[in-house]
């Protein structure tokens, strides 16, 4: 069975560039999450969806980032303008349910200059 | 909200030799769950061990065990008869049972090594 999928693993880019990461869950996983982590530290979440409903968005910073996961398969996630700040390792994880266990793909490293 | 400690930035262990990982957490909430993930260097982030909050009995997954002391609100994990494969950042996290609540609290992560 294939695991949760992300895409770019590695992205530069510079200050004020738009970036796009996508991800795959795993297949019949209703409940696709993105977390931020930064380096030393453990994940945040940043979005949950169930299905295709985003059902809590409160640490997403909505003024420069965006999600959306159409017809409640893959998602994406979208940051523009992108700040120095945003440098992080952004990770999609995916679960059978809310209290399923938590399945992550390896992540999108963003470093922004 | 919920927030979830892990006192050790680094440990160290050598092969073959237990470690005890330490978490605790705070919460007013007294069903949950508590998780301990490993992330091993550049690879993926995977459960090791799952604790229900309502069950008395202390999780166990092979040569992983965790000591839960609800009370205390401490959660730690022993790792036995280490092995090399298992050097990685491990994070304690925490999750709520309520409907609606299926956000995962992070700590900020042990960083383990394993010396041959």
């Amino acid at each position: 069975e294939a695991g949760v999928v992300q895409s770019p693993r590695y992205k530069i880019i510079e200050k004020k560039q738009p970036v796009a990461f996508w991800c795959n869950p795993i297949s019949g996983h209703n409940t696709l999450y993105w977390y931020r982590q930064n380096l030393g530290q453990g994940p945040e979440l940043l979005i949950r969806y169930e299905n295709e409903e985003a059902v809590d968005d409160s640490q997403l910073p909505k003024d420069r980032f965006s999600a959306e996961r159409l017809k409640g398969v893959d998602s994406t996630l979208k940051i523009q303008p992108a700040e120095l700040g945003d440098s992080a390792v952004y990770l999609c994880a995916s679960s059978l349910g809310s209290f399923g266990e938590l399945f992550f793909g390896e992540g999108s490293r963003l470093t922004v200059l | 909200a919920q927030t979830v400690t892990q006192s050790q930035p680094e440990m160290s262990v050598q092969e073959a030799e237990t470690v005890t990982l330490s978490c605790t957490y705070d919460t007013s909430e007294s069903d949950y769950y508590l998780f301990w993930y490993k992330q091993p260097p550049s690879r993926q982030m995977i459960l090791v061990i799952r604790q229900e909050a309502y069950k008395q009995q202390n999780a166990t997954e092979n040569r992983f065990s965790v000591n839960f002391q609800k009370a205390a609100k401490s959660f730690s994990l022993k790792i036995s008869d280490s092995q090399l494969g298992d050097a990685a950042m491990y994070f304690c996290a925490y999750r709520s049972a309520l409907a609606n609540a299926g956000k995962s609290t992070f700590g900020d992560g042990t960083t383990l090594t394993v010396k041959p």
